[in-house]
């Protein structure tokens, strides 16, 4: 089974940052890579998905970069309403399978 | 709009069964694949089966498999989730989430999820 791993479970950043989550995949996944955001009592909303591409409705600050095993997300311009958990998602193979979540605090 | 409602968690004695459902509405539900998904209070996401537009293709994860069954209503627009020897571990909020993509696998639209507690 692929394996998730983001590196930080949380960060802390001020409002206008530019934020960088990672997230590491076990082995070569292409780019079969989505990023999901969560808040605090609600289900996960895409954000990108195929690596980089930018869901519909989804802010333009968010972009997602990486192919094969390293992938990031990038917040340019941490807004109030971005402080969230952060997942990723592997879709290359079943068992499908999230990172651990990278949760962006106020600094 | 798409609309997914999940449905049937609750609190539930350990050895337990249930069977939770989702119905689905605003798009063609029997083109679509479908992925149910659980996380436990405070703790992460955990991918937990899919099942292909007709059935015919399920996939779980090492975790729940043969204890869980995931099954599809096309005609009623329904998906369901039925767990027996239900464990602690079960504890979770599920989630009815869609797959989109030709060429790809996205999971695109979540419910809002149901929780279930297993709790003697």
């Amino acid at each position: 089974a692929i394996q998730m791993t983001q590196s930080s479970s949380s960060l802390s950043a001020s409002i206008g940052d530019r934020v960088t989550i990672p997230c590491r995949a076990s082995q070569d996944i292409d780019r079969a890579l989505s990023w999901y955001q969560q808040r605090p009592g609600t289900a996960p909303k895409l954000l990108i998905f195929a690596a980089s591409h930018l869901h519909s409705g989804v802010p333009s600050r968010f972009s997602g970069s990486g192919s094969g095993t390293d992938f990031t997300l990038t917040i340019s311009g941490l807004q109030p309403e971005d402080f969230a958990t952060y997942f990723c998602l592997q879709t290359s193979d079943y068992p499908l399978s999230f990172g651990g979540g990278t949760t962006v605090e106020i600094k | 709009e798409v609309q997914l409602v999940e449905s049937g968690g609750g609190l539930v004695k350990p050895g337990g069964s249930l069977r939770l459902s989702c119905a689905a509405s605003g798009f063609s539900f029997n083109d679509y694949i479908m992925n149910w998904v659980r996380q436990a209070p405070g703790k992460g996401l955990e991918w937990v089966a899919s099942i292909s537009w007709d059935g015919e293709y399920i996939s779980y994860a090492d975790s729940v498999k043969g204890r869980l069954t995931i099954s599809r209503d096309n005609a009623k627009n329904s998906l369901f989730l039925s767990i027996n020897s239900l464990r602690a571990e079960d504890t979770a909020t599920y989630y009815c989430v869609r797959v989109v993509g030709s060429g790809r696998y996205i999971l695109d639209h979540w419910g809002q999820g149901t929780l279930l507690t297993v709790s003697s």
